[in-house]
């Protein structure tokens, strides 16, 4: 019964390669983010997705391309990996506050995803 | 975009003692601002939030509080328990478009309970 999903857990892998990471929810939400954690814990939103629309797109690399193909998915493609992405990249969902009267709601993250670059 | 500063960086109680974690947001259309607790290796979870027509908001020893007016926002934790010890960010947040809203997190308060 979990509410947010990611795979891998963990990844490991050579500079240069390409990778994916998966994401689903099943809360019916609309909306769905992508966010990277640093080494010092920093969390910050790299893009965000309502209903397969993408409408964050922080300053990211264009090696980043996220991918929706429904809005239960949130998927993240990453070319030419390099040192520096290594990080832990969450997903996140939330209902679209439209729904809600425009009242912001809970986020809920996913368990995360380790990538080590090597 | 929004800035939002988290202070302290990390925070060692006695078990049973207060702990206090403040922010402060720079955007003043902010309205939401959530509170969410990491421990090692898991993912970061809501344990409490508050909005802007609000002041202040408790949930048993979480309490919340918001001066809108000063740009910020203070978590107290009472009666501190060795599982309070986590990572603790506190998060405000902006219209991102469509049904979407962004979070700016904290750099987080690295918070020890000490038995």
């Amino acid at each position: 019964d979990t509410a947010v999903s990611q795979t891998p857990k963990y990844l490991v892998t050579q500079m240069g390669n390409d990778k994916s990471i998966k994401c689903e929810q099943n809360l019916g939400h609309d909306t769905m983010y992508w966010y990277k954690q640093d080494s010092k814990k920093f969390l910050k939103i790299m893009f965000s997705y309502n209903n397969k629309e993408l409408i964050i797109n922080e300053t990211v690399p264009n090696r980043f391309s996220p991918k929706s193909p429904d809005k239960a998915h949130l998927n993240l493609h990453i070319n030419s990996l390099e040192l520096g992405d290594s990080a832990v990249y969450f997903c996140a969902s939330s209902q679209d506050f439209r729904h809600s009267g425009g009242s912001y709601n809970e986020q809920f993250f996913g368990p995360g995803t380790r990538l080590t670059v090597l | 975009g929004e800035n939002v500063e988290q202070h302290p960086s990390t925070l060692s109680v006695q078990e049973g003692d207060s702990a206090v974690i403040k922010c402060t947001y720079s955007d003043s259309a902010s309205n939401y601002f959530p509170w969410y607790k990491q421990e090692l290796g898991k993912r970061p979870q809501l344990i409490i939030d508050i909005r802007s027509n609000v002041g202040e908001k408790k949930d048993q020893r979480i309490a919340v509080t918001l001066n809108k007016t000063a740009k910020h926002f203070s978590l107290h934790i009472t009666e501190t328990q060795p599982e309070d010890s986590a990572v603790y960010f506190c998060a405000s947040s902006s219209f991102a478009g469509a049904g979407s809203y962004q979070l700016t997190f904290g750099k987080g308060t690295k918070l020890s309970v000490i038995p």
